[in-house]
């Protein structure tokens, strides 16, 4: 069965750092989202992609985060300069359709420790 | 912001039993509701889904109802199994509009065999 997969699992940096979090959505599918849950909380959605660019994003995707598709599989996330908060676990997922009426299915998440 | 309540933290049945979870939503443009199955150190796993033009969907062991004028969902998973022990979330989308799923805190549901 077709599954979305991350790398890394987890990912230990220094506050200040660059991270980037890589994701491999499913092969014929077309919107792409990360959604990031700390410890605790809910599960919160970041932003969605499609068609090579950004369709929407909360207010948590500020100026340090970026999304990339550089090539035909894989999707990434960056973050330029990590702070403590940032600590979380990092879900990619992916839909056939548009998420607002297509399952989105997730990734096992890359668990991201920022010290 | 609490747009999708899930107000039971945690639920235990006996195995053989029905496990009902429970989900609360405020927003009325939400219109395509989701169940998530997650174990620990996993991401979450699909489970089942209604849209709001109906309101009962089911898939084997597992049945998903809606109360559009109660802004209420709920699982029912019969019988329960011990493998189902695992928190599920409730999340809610707004169709022609956002793509992002809103979803609840989630329940720990706990089967004990």
């Amino acid at each position: 069965e077709p599954e979305v997969t991350q790398t890394p699992s987890h990912q230990v940096t220094q506050m200040g750092q660059e991270v980037i979090l890589r994701c491999v959505p499913i092969s014929n599918h077309l919107y792409f989202y990360w959604y990031r849950q700390i410890l605790g909380q809910k599960v919160e959605f970041l932003v969605s992609f499609y068609n090579n660019e950004i369709s929407e994003k909360s207010e948590i995707f500020d100026d340090q985060f970026s999304v990339e598709r550089p090539d035909g599989s894989n999707f990434t996330l960056k973050i330029r300069s990590t702070k403590l908060e940032d600590s979380a676990m990092y879900f990619c997922a992916s839909s056939e359709l548009s998420g607002s009426t297509d399952t989105q299915y997730f990734g096992p998440g890359t668990r991201l420790t920022v010290l | 912001d609490q747009q999708v309540k899930q107000n039971s933290p945690s639920l235990s049945v006996q195995e053989g039993r029905i496990s009902i979870l429970n989900c609360d939503y405020t927003n009325s443009m939400f219109d395509y509701f989701l169940w998530y199955k997650k174990y620990p150190a996993e991401g979450p796993t699909f489970l089942i889904s209604i849209s709001s033009i109906k309101d009962k969907n089911e898939d084997g062991r597992f049945t998903v109802f809606l109360n559009k004028s109660a802004k209420h969902l709920s699982l029912h998973i019969v019988p329960s199994q011990p493998g189902d022990s695992a928190v599920y979330f409730c999340a809610a989308s707004a169709q022609g509009g956002s793509e992002k799923l809103v979803f609840g805190k989630g329940t720990k549901l706990t089967v004990n065999p």
